[in-house]
C-alpha cells in the first residue's frame, strides 16, 4: 500500500471512446504527477500539478486532458486516442517543498487502445 | 538539461551473487538522487535515496553512495534473492524542480 490509488487497473478502449483515469492520494501531499510508461522507453513525465494548479505540460497531445479538482485527486481524461497511446499510466504525488522529497507512485492503469 | 544514464539490462544473476547496477547523472546544482524498484504488474516503489554528496542510502540490503566527483549513484547488494527480480530505476530531483528525471531502467533477473 503506497498511499496512492489508481483506478481502473486495466482499461481497454476503442479509438473513438472517451474514458477517464483516476488517481487519489492519502498522504497529504500537494503535488501530483502523470507519467507514461511504454515498453522499451524511459518513463515520460506528462503533467505536474501543484496545489491544484498545472505547472508542467510536457508537450502532451490534447487528446489527453488532465484535471485536478483538489490536492488529493487527479484525473486524466482520454478521447480519440491512438494505438501508440497504449501504455502503463502512472500517477505519483509528493510534497512540494525541498528537492529531497521522493515521489510516491500508484500501481498504474494499463491502457490498451484497439 | 538534467539526465540520468543507467546500464542496459537485463542483468541476470544467480541467487546470492553480488549486484551492481551503474547509474551516472548530469545535472546543475545539487540534486537529490533516488533508486526506485518496479515489480511486475506494480508501480514504482522508492528503494532508497541520498540528498547530498557522500550520503549513503540503504534499504533491504541495497546500498548506493552519492559520488559528486564521479556524478554516480551505483546500486549494490551483497547477496541477491529471486525476489529481487524487478526493474530498477535511478532518478534525480533537482533544486527548484518538482518532477523527477528518470533513467531508462535496468531489468534484474535472479535465478535460483
Amino acid at each position: 500500500e503506497t498511499g496512492v490509488t489508481q483506478t481502473p487497473r486495466h482499461l481497454v478502449m476503442g479509438m473513438t471512446n472517451k474514458k477517464s483515469l483516476k488517481c487519489e492520494q492519502h498522504l497529504g501531499h500537494n503535488a501530483m504527477y502523470w507519467y507514461k510508461q511504454s515498453a522499451k522507453k524511459p518513463l515520460e513525465l506528462m503533467f505536474v500539478y501543484n496545489f491544484k494548479e498545472q505547472t508542467e505540460n510536457n508537450s502532451v497531445p490534447s487528446r489527453f486532458s488532465p484535471e485536478c479538482p483538489n490536492s488529493s485527486h487527479l484525473f486524466l481524461h482520454l478521447h480519440t486516442l491512438q494505438p501508440e497511446d497504449s501504455a502503463l499510466y502512472l500517477c505519483a504525488s509528493s510534497q512540494q517543498q525541498g528537492n529531497n522529497q521522493p515521489q510516491h507512485f500508484g500501481d498504474g492503469t494499463r491502457l490498451s487502445i484497439l | 538539461g538534467d539526465s540520468v544514464t543507467q546500464m542496459e539490462g537485463p542483468v541476470t544473476l544467480s541467487e546470492e551473487a553480488f549486484l551492481t547496477i551503474n547509474c551516472t547523472y548530469t545535472a546543475t546544482g545539487y540534486p537529490s538522487l533516488f533508486w526506485y524498484v518496479q515489480y511486475p504488474g506494480e508501480g514504482l516503489q522508492l528503494l532508497l535515496k541520498a540528498t547530498k554528496a557522500d550520503d549513503k542510502g540503504s534499504n533491504k540490503g541495497f546500498e548506493a553512495t552519492y559520488r559528486k566527483e564521479t556524478t554516480s549513484f551505483h546500486l549494490e547488494k551483497g547477496s541477491v534473492q529471486v525476489s529481487d527480480s524487478a526493474v530498477y530505476f535511478c532518478a534525480l530531483r533537482n533544486t527548484g524542480r518538482r518532477a523527477l528525471t528518470f533513467g531508462s531502467g535496468t531489468r534484474l533477473q535472479v535465478q535460483p
